[in-house]
C-alpha cells in the first residue's frame, strides 16, 4: 500500500543554518505530495505541494521538489530562524478507492536555537 | 472567512464514557474528513464523509465509533465507552470539492485525554 518515510527527529539548527528534512515515498500511479506544518498546540497547515514530477513546492523560504526517479520529496530551507520550530509532516494524496485522504509521515520535530 | 472550527480543544473522559467532538468545516466546504494522531506518531486517517453520507470509514476502528455529518450542522465523531488508548489529537480536515488536487483545511484538532 502507500506509505510515506521521513527522517526521525528531533533535528536541532543554530538560527540560519541550513535544513533537509528527507521524506521518501511508495505510491501507485502518481500521487500528488504535500508538506504541513504543526506549530506547538495547533493544528496542520499546509506549507507547500507539488502536483507531478519534477515540480517544485515553495513557501516562506522551504522548497520540496517532486523527484519521481528517486521517489522523495525532501523539504529543505537555506537559512532557519526560530520561528520556524514546529513539526514537520510529508504525505501524499492516496489515489485508491474514491477518497482523496492522506497518508502521512511520522513527523519530524525541528528545534532551532538561537 | 472563519477556517475549519473544531470543538472543544481539549476534553478529559473517564473510561467507559462517551466523547463527543465536533467539526464545523469551513464556509462552503461540503466534504469533511477526521484524523487521529497518537502520541509521536503521524496523523491517521479515519472516516471520509459528505452531507449526510459516509463515502469512507476504512480508517475507523470497527467498535465504538462513528461518524455523521447532518444536513444542518457540524460534523460529529462519537466515542463510545473510551479507553486509555483512544486519548489522542483527533483533527478534522475540509476541502471544497473530492478533486484531486483540491486543498484540504485542518481544524486546531481536540485533544481527547481519557482518565
Amino acid at each position: 500500500g502507500n506509505s510515506v518515510t521521513q527522517m526521525e527527529g528531533p533535528v536541532t539548527l543554530s538560527e540560519e543554518a541550513f535544513l533537509t528534512i528527507n521524506c521518501t515515498y511508495t505510491a501507485t500511479g502518481y500521487p500528488s505530495l504535500f508538506w504541513y506544518v504543526q506549530y506547538p498546540g495547533e493544528g496542520l497547515q499546509l506549507l507547500l505541494k507539488a502536483t507531478k514530477a519534477d515540480d517544485k513546492g515553495s513557501n516562506k523560504g522551504f522548497e520540496a521538489t517532486y523527484r519521481k526517479e528517486t521517489t522523495s520529496f525532501h523539504l529543505e530551507k537555506g537559512s532557519v530562524q526560530v520561528s520556524d520550530s514546529a513539526v514537520y509532516f510529508c504525505a501524499l494524496s492516496d489515489l485508491s478507492g474514491a477518497t482523496n485522504k492522506l497518508i502521512f509521515g511520522t513527523g519530524t520535530l525541528l528545534a532551532v536555537q538561537p | 472567512n472563519a477556517g475549519v472550527m473544531q470543538n472543544p480543544r481539549h476534553l478529559v473522559r473517564r473510561r467507559g464514557q462517551e466523547a463527543r467532538l465536533r467539526c464545523s468545516p469551513m464556509k462552503g466546504h461540503s466534504h469533511v474528513y477526521w484524523y487521529r494522531q497518537l502520541p509521536e506518531e503521524g496523523l491517521k486517517f479515519m472516516v471520509y464523509l459528505q452531507k449526510e453520507n459516509i463515502i469512507d470509514e476504512s480508517g475507523m476502528p470497527k467498535e465504538r465509533f462513528s461518524a455523521e455529518f447532518p444536513k444542518e450542522g457540524p460534523s460529529i465523531l462519537r466515542i463510545q465507552q473510551v479507553v486509555r488508548g483512544d486519548s489522542a489529537a483527533y483533527f478534522c480536515a475540509s476541502s471544497e470539492s473530492r478533486g484531486l488536487n483540491t486543498e484540504a483545511f485542518f481544524g486546531q484538532g481536540t485533544r481527547l485525554t481519557v482518565v
